[in-house]
């Protein structure tokens, strides 16, 4: 299968600062990313949808100036928590396929806000 | 109608047996129900998937059998093994592309 990367794989913060998370599909051009929030023993819930060139489309109740994504090129998604808080703290998976394949899962980002 | 139901919550089979893990959906629209495999602490990998138009899928120990009269699916792991101890996510795709996920069923294979 494609291969999807995520960087850092975990990342400690002061409550305050902000965090990026990079997203990159290292075999394959992704059309199409998406950003996940996953709670222990919790399914997936989707964050927000971001299409190469284009503005994300956030899910209900995600904050898009909190949670910010930049999907700059066919390979490369970022995600920017920013002023993260404690209650930020969370699994962070991001996903991407190309126009005609199934979602590639990220090893997923453990951010812990102290 | 835009849920899937997954059951059960968690499972424990014998090294040996089979794992059985079932999943409804109510949209018809839906077209791609993928099934994904997630150990602690890393992403999802996808493990195997179906279209409507099939009823039945087989990768070596995994087979996904789909009834679209009746609108569920089910994975079932042949000669479980201790390795396959995971949570397993069934998923159905949108016309948007989106991922509409199950709860997540924990299987435990005891040796």
């Amino acid at each position: 299968g494609a291969v999807v990367s995520q960087h850092p794989s975990r990342v400690i913060c002061k409550s305050g600062t902000s965090v990026k998370i990079e997203c990159r599909s290292l075999d394959f051009q992704a059309t199409t990313m998406f950003w996940y929030r996953q709670f222990p023993k919790q399914s997936l819930m989707l964050m927000a949808t971001s299409n190469e060139g284009s503005k994300a489309t956030y899910e209900q109740g995600v904050e898009k100036d909190k949670f910010l994504i930049n999907h700059a090129s066919l390979t490369l998604s970022t995600l920017t928590v920013t002023s993260a808080h404690p209650e930020d703290s969370s699994f962070y998976i991001c996903s991407a396929r190309d126009q005609q394949g199934p979602q590639f899962f990220g090893p997923g980002t453990r951010l812990t806000v102290l | 109608q835009q849920q899937v139901k997954q059951s059960p919550q968690s499972l424990i089979v014998q090294k040996g047996g089979i794992s059985i893990i079932n999943c409804a959906y109510e949209n018809t629209a839906f077209d791609y129900f993928p099934w994904y495999q997630q150990f602690p602490g890393k992403g999802p990998a996808l493990l195997i998937a179906i279209r409507p138009d099939v009823s039945e899928k087989k990768e070596g120990r995994f087979t996904i059998s789909f009834n679209k009269s009746a609108k569920q699916f089910s994975l079932h792991i042949m000669d479980s093994q201790p390795g396959d101890s995971a949570t397993y996510f069934c998923a159905a795709r949108a016309s948007n592309y989106q991922l509409i996920w199950g709860a997540g069923t924990k299987l435990i294979i005891k040796p």
